[in-house]
């Protein structure tokens, strides 16, 4: 199976600052990676997917790149309400696996 | 608009079985893949398989194989998922998701993704 791994597990930052999450593939997946946001209680939300594009009505100050086995998350400009647990998972196969995820916190 | 709406939360004993369900609506029902996720309390979200509802055809992680069923009923635009030898690790939430999937032309490739997400279903095992 494809394993992910994700850097940081845990993040503080301010809003207004730019944020970056990796996402590491055991092995080459292509652009078959997407990005979740979740917040507590909630369901996770796409925001992402083929490593790239991005979601009707996700803000623009998300964005994703990466393709192979390295993947970034960014976040231009942190806003109060992206503080929130980040996911990222792998479509290569129908195997499908998530990253276990990046908690951006208020700092 | 496309809505996942789940059934309500389960209390089981270890050794049991819980059938959860995920009734779609506002879109074609056979169209997309239901997939089934679940978390933990504090934990990451874990993959548990797939299901075409068109065909039936279902994709269980590994770790799942043998005590979990996938089924649906096409009248009623309904999934469920079924999981058995309940232990307490397997309390969890439990999250249905629609599979979708995009064309990209200078690709070549179709890539998933899943878009919709029901709103979770509380699981307890516990004697």
């Amino acid at each position: 199976d494809i394993q992910l791994t994700q850097s940081p597990s845990f993040l503080s930052a301010s809003v207004g600052d730019r944020v970056t999450i990796t996402c590491r593939a055991s092995q080459g997946i292509s652009s078959y990676l997407a990005w979740y946001q979740q917040k507590p209680g909630k369901a996770p939300k796409l925001l992402i997917y083929a490593a790239s594009t991005l979601q009707s009505g996700v803000p623009s100050r998300f964005s994703g790149s990466g393709s192979g086995t390295e993947f970034t998350l960014t976040i231009s400009s942190l806003q109060p309400e992206d503080f929130a647990t980040y996911y990222c998972q792998q479509l290569n196969s129908y195997l499908f696996t998530f990253g276990p995820g990046t908690k951006v916190d208020i700092k | 608009q496309v809505q996942l709406v789940q059934s309500g939360a389960e209390v089981k004993k270890p050794g049991a079985s819980v059938k959860v369900s995920c009734k779609a609506s506002g879109y074609t029902f056979t169209s997309y893949d239901i997939n089934w996720v679940r978390q933990a309390t504090g934990q990451g979200l874990e993959w548990m398989g797939w299901m075409n509802p068109n065909s039936g055809n279902t994709g269980y992680a590994q770790k799942f194989q043998g005590r979990v069923t996938m089924t649906r009923n096409t009248s009623i635009s309904t999934a469920y998922m079924e999981l058995s030898s309940l232990r307490s690790e397997d309390t969890a939430v439990y999250y249905c998701a629609r599979g979708a999937w995009r064309y990209f032309d200078w690709l070549s490739a179709y890539y998933p993704y899943f878009d919709y997400w029901g709103q979770g279903t509380l699981v307890t095992v516990s004697s």
